[in-house]
């Protein structure tokens, strides 16, 4: 069954860190770009990163970028969100996507930030 | 920027068939593929039309996806509608460096 699971969610302060784990299976993921995505309460979605299925080409959306960091193992069929300097409007739930093609998602993993 | 406009919401009776619009604000919505997702509440998106028209396994047919390059936009046509299918879809494409860009959303009831 393909399917991708994320996991690393929680309740963080502002100015805090957290960092999403998203395991794949299923499919080849090697050779497949990945996408982080998410959705704040009430709110459409908002594409967040992308990462190429080499890693050689990364890409942010202006409101992450200097302050969130994709990446992914291939061995181990994962990809990782790390996220830095957390902000109130970063509350969402957040999903691990493969776009590319015929386009999967994940159930998602909520982040709240908050003190 | 690029960005994909869809209506807010549309509705339309049981055993209809409803569109909704999708219109990219510059360049041409043709020169990159075009993906379809609902999402009910609570739930993840799932994916109905990929790559402009192409259907996953498991979606009806009544779903079908379209391009018209006249107006820069794309459309989901959704025929003989059933009440199972309302919910939010959002289109998705791409902009000229590869950057994900997803429209606003169209609230479908089916009433």
């Amino acid at each position: 069954e393909v399917q991708l699971v994320e996991s690393g969610g929680g309740l963080v302060q502002p100015g805090g860190s957290l960092r999403l784990s998203c395991a794949a299976s299923g499919f080849t993921f090697s050779s497949y770009s990945m996408n982080w995505v998410r959705q704040a309460p009430g709110k459409g979605l908002e594409w967040v990163s992308y990462i190429s299925s080499s890693s050689s080409t990364k890409y942010y959306a202006d409101s992450v970028k200097g302050r969130f960091t994709i990446s992914r193992d291939n061995a181990k069929n994962s990809l990782y969100l790390q996220m830095n300097s957390l902000r109130d409007e970063d509350t969402a739930v957040y999903y691990c996507a493969k776009l590319e093609l015929l386009p999967i998602w994940g159930q998602g993993t909520m982040v709240t930030v908050s003190s | 920027n690029f960005m994909l406009t869809q209506p807010h919401s549309v509705s339309e009776s049981p055993g209809k068939t409803v569109t909704i619009s999708c219109t990219g604000s510059s360049g041409s919505i043709a020169s990159k593929y075009v993906q379809w997702f609902q999402q009910r509440p609570g739930s993840a998106p799932t994916t109905v039309i990929y790559e402009d028209n192409q259907r996953p396994s498991g979606v009806p047919d009544r779903f079908s996806g379209s391009i018209d390059s006249s107006s820069n936009s794309a459309s989901l046509t959704i025929s003989g509608l059933k009440t199972e299918d309302e919910a939010e879809y959002y289109c998705q494409s791409y902009d000229s460096t590869h950057q994900g860009v997803f429209g606003g959303g169209t609230k479908l009831t089916v009433l």
